[in-house]
């Protein structure tokens, strides 16, 4: 089975920190994505990277950077933290390009004071 | 960009019952999955079906696909507590590659 990792499952930081959220997939897939969650609108799509070094904007990439220097790791990066940031954050991952399933951790529950 | 929307928002049965859920989508698409959620976790994908394809099964599972009215349902047969959770229906539209949409998501409680 696919297992993707997030390195952190709460994480409270102050407003203005440079915060980094880390993902490791261990099946060799391709694609890599960050989502974040919030009541009332879903998932959306932050950043997602279709091969190393390579990165595409999602629907939400205003105040995020990534970082994917090696294929199993795909980091998300908040320059400078803010309370509207205060989220859950969805990594995942799927094998090719297109009518791949993605698969999920468990996320991580951002919290910005 | 929200493209699917999933009906109703929260869906409460008995044990024993089926469950349906709805999705409807705006633009053409490739595929549709769905995918469920517990509680504080992440997501688990349960099916996919592409835009040729009519109806899907997988155990208990039972997933329709009607591209002309831009809609899809999910059904649980014999639902078990073990089933609450949200479940999604995310889309992946013919232009964007795997890039998924997510719907907001139904809500499912089965009480014992």
């Amino acid at each position: 089975d696919v297992k993707v990792t997030q390195s952190s499952r709460y994480l409270v930081k102050r407003t203005g920190e440079k915060v980094f959220l880390e993902c490791v997939q261990d099946m060799d897939h391709e694609n890599m994505f960050w989502y974040r969650q919030d009541p009332g609108l879903g998932l959306r799509l932050i950043y997602f990277s279709y091969d190393v070094k390579m990165k595409e904007k999602g629907d939400i990439p205003e105040g995020y950077s990534v970082s994917r220097e090696k294929k199993e790791r795909f980091s998300l990066i908040l320059e400078s933290a803010s309370t509207n940031q205060t989220s859950m954050y969805l990594c995942a991952s799927s094998l090719i390009v297109r009518s791949s399933p993605l698969h999920f951790g468990n996320g991580t529950r951002l919290t910005v004071t | 960009s929200q493209q699917g929307e999933e009906d109703p928002q929260a869906l409460s049965i008995q044990e024993g019952e089926n469950a349906t859920m709805n999705c409807s989508y705006k633009t053409s698409i490739n595929n549709l999955q769905w995918y469920r959620q517990n509680s504080g976790r992440g997501l688990v994908h349960l099916i996919l079906i592409r835009s040729n394809e009519r109806e899907k099964h997988s155990g208990r599972l039972r997933v329709t696909l009607d591209t002309s009215k831009k809609s899809s349902s999910l059904l649980i047969t014999a639902s078990r507590a073990a089933d609450t959770a949200s479940y999604f229906c995310a889309t992946e539209d013919g232009t964007s590659g795997s890039r998924l949409t997510f719907g907001e998501g139904t809500q499912l409680t089965v009480n014992p």
